[in-house]
């Protein structure tokens, strides 16, 4: 089925341990983002992309590295992981002036 | 400064009747997109509705009406004729001129019957 394909779904890290979370559309949209949802909380904004090769931060950069070598990737690198970044994260993807379409989120915790 | 608030964390509603979800924003952009999202207890969000900084007609999809107030930097969500599947986490988000788009807190919606 069309949509964002995130993996894994669930992962524990190790303190300083470093990871890459997938995230991948497949409906040629031009806009990805990546968000972080704690609990009780709102989406953070991670980093954001408006096409392939083009990223740029958002409200929470910190600690996590972005690429977009193609329209249909946009994967997340955490560079060295703490428990600070115990959280839900979700990729999205959309159209101009259009709503997002979400991945199923990744659910990590960093012990 | 791009700011989405939502000032309600949480609203009760008798089945059937409507409920207004309240969102303010504030940004220095001529031009912006307003949305609103679902997120039931499964964690999945879901897009309900878009309106344009330039519409000048509110917008609405099937039970979701979006209510534009442009000079009061104002959208609210309207439900119309809640059932007990509208019962979830409801998040206003903003889209600035360079595609950059942060969320409110949300708000939790109960539906009673």
């Amino acid at each position: 089925n069309a949509g964002v394909t995130q993996t894994p779904k669930f992962q524990v890290l190790k303190t300083g341990q470093s990871m890459t979370l997938q995230c991948a559309q497949d409906m040629n949209h031009e806009y990805m983002s990546w968000y972080r949802q704690d609990p009780g909380m709102g989406l953070r904004l991670i980093h954001y992309s408006v096409g392939a090769g083009i990223t740029d931060q958002g409200e929470v950069p910190n600690g996590y590295n972005v690429s977009r070598s193609t329209t249909e990737d946009f994967p997340l690198r955490l560079l060295s992981a703490a428990p600070s970044q115990t959280s839900v994260y979700f990729c999205a993807s959309s159209s101009y002036n259009y709503g997002y379409t979400f991945g199923s989120g990744t659910r990590l915790t960093v012990v | 400064a791009q700011k989405i608030t939502q000032t309600q964390p949480g609203m009760f509603v008798q089945e059937k009747e409507a409920v207004t979800l309240d969102c303010t924003y504030d940004t220095s952009d001529q031009s912006y997109g307003l949305f609103w999202y679902k997120q039931p207890s499964s964690g999945e969000m879901i897009f309900l509705i878009y309106q344009g900084s330039y519409d000048e007609q509110n917008a609405t999809e099937g039970r979701y009406s979006l209510n534009f107030q442009k000079a009061r930097k104002s959208a609210n969500l309207v439900i119309s004729a809640s059932q007990l599947g509208d019962s979830a986490m409801y998040f206003c988000a903003m889209r600035e001129g360079g595609f950059k788009t942060i969320f409110g807190a949300g708000t939790r919606l109960f539906v009673k019957a």
